[in-house]
């Protein structure tokens, strides 16, 4: 059974830090690795979708990386913003079988 | 073009009543998937329509019923609700089972 984890549960940074929010799993036979931003009180918002045949997807300040051999996947967050404090889930699989990490909260102080 | 939307956005029910979620797609996608969020759980599938006409149990299916009235509609029904169904119900949808989901801004159901 796939498991997805995402270490640290909960991550504050200040303003303008590079960070990266990392994601494991155990089945690397997935189809796709898929990036979400959650809100408070709101619902999943894609961020970033790698094919299990790329290594990685960009959007504006966002990176996300997957490498299969070794389980991982990365969120590289560039220049971060007090805009960007969220839950940010990660999530392995295809079809019925996408398995869900329970996120990392990220707070940017100003 | 609206995305994924679900109707109720908050429910509170007694012990035992029944409710449909309501959840509608206008994407044009196959898949349609329900979850439920709890706290230190994450997010878990309850059922799934991979195209309309199938529907499949996921990893917590009991206590629920679900319809796909057709390729937009995918509604998921409590029959007799308990206080263990107390979550956040989270539509979705993908135009394959193996590309992104798109997710609707949820139901926030407490049963007491």
């Amino acid at each position: 059974k796939q498991e997805v984890t995402q270490i640290p549960a909960a991550l504050s940074v200040p303003e303008g830090e590079n960070l990266v929010l990392n994601c494991s799993f155990t089945d690397s036979a997935i189809y796709n690795l898929q990036w979400f931003r959650q809100d408070p009180g709101k619902g999943l918002t894609s961020l970033l979708l790698i094919q299990s045949s790329q290594r990685e997807q960009t959007s504006g300040r966002l990176n996300a990386s997957l490498d299969k051999s070794s389980g991982r996947s990365t969120l590289y967050i560039a220049a971060s913003q007090p805009g960007d404090s969220a839950t940010y889930l990660c999530a392995a699989g295809a079809n019925s079988k996408l398995t869900f990490g329970k996120g990392i909260t990220l707070s940017v102080r100003p | 073009n609206a995305g994924v939307t679900q109707t109720p956005k908050f429910q509170v029910l007694k012990t035992g009543q029944s409710m449909t979620l309501q959840c509608a797609q206008d994407m044009n996608h196959n898949s349609m998937y329900w979850y439920r969020q709890d706290p230190g759980m994450g997010l878990r599938l309850i059922y799934y329509s991979a195209s309309e006409g199938t529907t499949d149990k996921g990893e917590v299916p009991n206590g629920y019923n679900v319809s796909r009235l057709n390729k937009r509609e995918f509604s998921l029904r409590l029959e007799s609700a308990a206080p263990s169904q107390t979550s956040v119900y989270f539509c979705a949808s993908s135009r394959e089972g193996g590309t992104g989901r798109v997710f609707g801004p949820g139901t926030r159901l407490t049963v007491l």
